[in-house]
């Protein structure tokens, strides 16, 4: 089976725009997690998507916000950006919590706010 | 604040030695999993050990889980230059939130 796979996997923006990240997940999973990941905050879990409804959330603005589609693909977005939004972004797919719910990673999208 | 939180923040060790990394939790957990990730990439899924099992062993891997004292421990045996990554230990809370801790950083000296 294809792995996760993110695009795109580098982004430079400037503060105040908005950006949109995208994930497919592995084929039959239907679970996808995001995660943001930064030197200083580690890893932080930012939602959840499950059959296109957001199933589980972080602790993180609403700047932040996601979808999911019926092919259980997602993007996330991020609105007005801030210099502090510069991190590797990380998806994870699992096929359902109601088993084990090992995550799969998808390589990062590296994001840059300048 | 950080669910799984891991001990010793660095280790460096000799090839052919054994590696232990100790992760302690804060709540009760549905099972606790451990990953890797190498230099900024994304992270590879290791080992998972369920809430009522207290020792799990895959390949150079092996786990051991006490609830009781809400911790766990990961040891890699007969280390390799190839293992040098970071750690992370990962309880998934009752809500299913998997909450990564900041990790271990293990560098592998040949």
């Amino acid at each position: 089976k294809a792995g996760v796979t993110q695009t795109p996997r580098y982004l430079i923006k400037t503060r105040g725009q908005q950006v949109t990240l995208s994930c497919s997940p592995i084929s039959g999973h239907r679970s996808v997690s995001w995660y943001q990941q930064t030197p200083g905050q580690g890893l932080q879990f930012l939602f959840e998507y499950f059959s296109e409804t957001q199933r589980n959330k972080g602790n993180f603005p609403g700047r932040f916000s996601g979808r999911q589609f019926s092919n259980s693909r997602s993007e996330m977005n991020v609105s007005t950006l801030e210099l502090g939004d510069s991190a590797l972004y990380l998806c994870a797919s699992s096929f359902d919590r109601r088993t084990s719910y090992e995550q799969y990673f998808g390589p990062g999208t590296r994001l840059t706010v300048t | 604040s950080q669910q799984g939180e891991e001990d010793p923040q660095a280790l460096s060790i000799q090839e052919g030695e054994n590696a232990t990394m100790n992760c302690s939790y804060k709540t009760s957990i549905n099972n606790l999993q451990w990953y890797r990730q190498n230099s900024g990439r994304g992270l590879v899924h290791l080992i998972l050990i369920r809430s009522n099992e207290r020792e799990k062993h895959s390949g150079r891997l092996r786990v051991t889980l006490d609830t009781s004292k809400k911790s766990s421990s990961l040891l890699i045996t007969a280390s390799r230059a190839a293992d040098t990554a970071s750690y992370f230990c990962a309880p998934l809370d009752s809500s299913y939130k998997l909450i990564f801790g900041s990790g271990t950083r293990l560098l592998v000296r040949p």
